[in-house]
């Protein structure tokens, strides 16, 4: 599975935008690109996906490079209760059954 | 998506002894995976448990030490055997629905984990 890079930790006001940088420079034609976060003392839950274009749900955004080498998760307004682990993961259509945590952004939310 | 339990929530275990953890869901799921999450690190994919076949390991993981059982499309277990300190971690279970025909696209739910403490 392609490599991907993120920033060991951010820090965001409450209530204000935040995004999260991810690079996957080695990312090949055929992967997806996932985000994950892991609240404290919790199993990872799904954020949002995409593979090229651009994507809206109701946790947050995914905007994608247009080389497809860079992607940046948007939190349109962060809450307390959005501290958490986050992971950007990439992920073979041909179904590679496993996903490959990196270490993630550890994002602070300060009130 | 999909609610998944895991029992034990967390145990604390001598040892040499062994730890069977269970993994119910609320639903009927092709996938079901292990993953390992060492103190202060991120996860690690220990096994993938599909029903009917025999569970697939992750380099570094071997069957004798993590038995896996599948017996339906709701339940797994995950063993950890003769264990020691280093095996203290939280364990984790997720699913995933593979009927669709673009696996990439695929979202994983976890369960709560298990966190194991061994003295």
């Amino acid at each position: 599975d392609a490599k991907t890079t993120q920033p060991n930790s951010m820090e965001s006001n409450e209530e204000e935008p935040v995004h999260l940088p991810c690079n996957h420079s080695t990312i090949s034609g055929t992967d997806y690109i996932h985000w994950y976060r892991q609240l404290p003392s919790q199993g990872p839950e799904y954020v949002i996906h995409g593979l090229t274009s651009n994507v809206n749900n109701r946790m947050a955004s995914l905007a994608i490079a247009e080389d497809r080498k860079s992607s940046t998760l948007i939190l349109h307004r962060a809450t307390l209760r959005d501290a958490a682990v986050y992971y950007c993961i990439l992920r073979d259509w041909t179904g590679a059954n496993n996903l490959f945590f990196g270490t993630g952004t550890r994002l602070t939310v300060i009130p | 998506s999909a609610v998944i339990s895991q029992k034990p929530s967390r145990d604390i275990c001598q040892r040499g002894t062994s730890l069977t953890i269970q993994c119910q869901v609320d639903s009927q799921v092709t996938m079901m995976f292990w993953y390992r999450q060492q103190p202060g690190q991120s996860l690690t994919l220990i096994a993938t448990a599909n029903q009917g076949s025999e569970a697939t390991y992750e380099s570094g993981f071997v069957i004798d030490k993590f038995p896996i059982s599948r017996p339906n499309l709701t339940f797994s277990t995950l063993t950890v055997s003769n264990m020691s300190p280093e095996d203290s971690s939280i364990y984790l279970c997720s699913v995933e629905d593979a009927t669709r025909g673009d696996l990439g696209a695929g979202e994983q739910y976890f369960g709560p984990g298990t966190r194991l403490t061994v003295t």
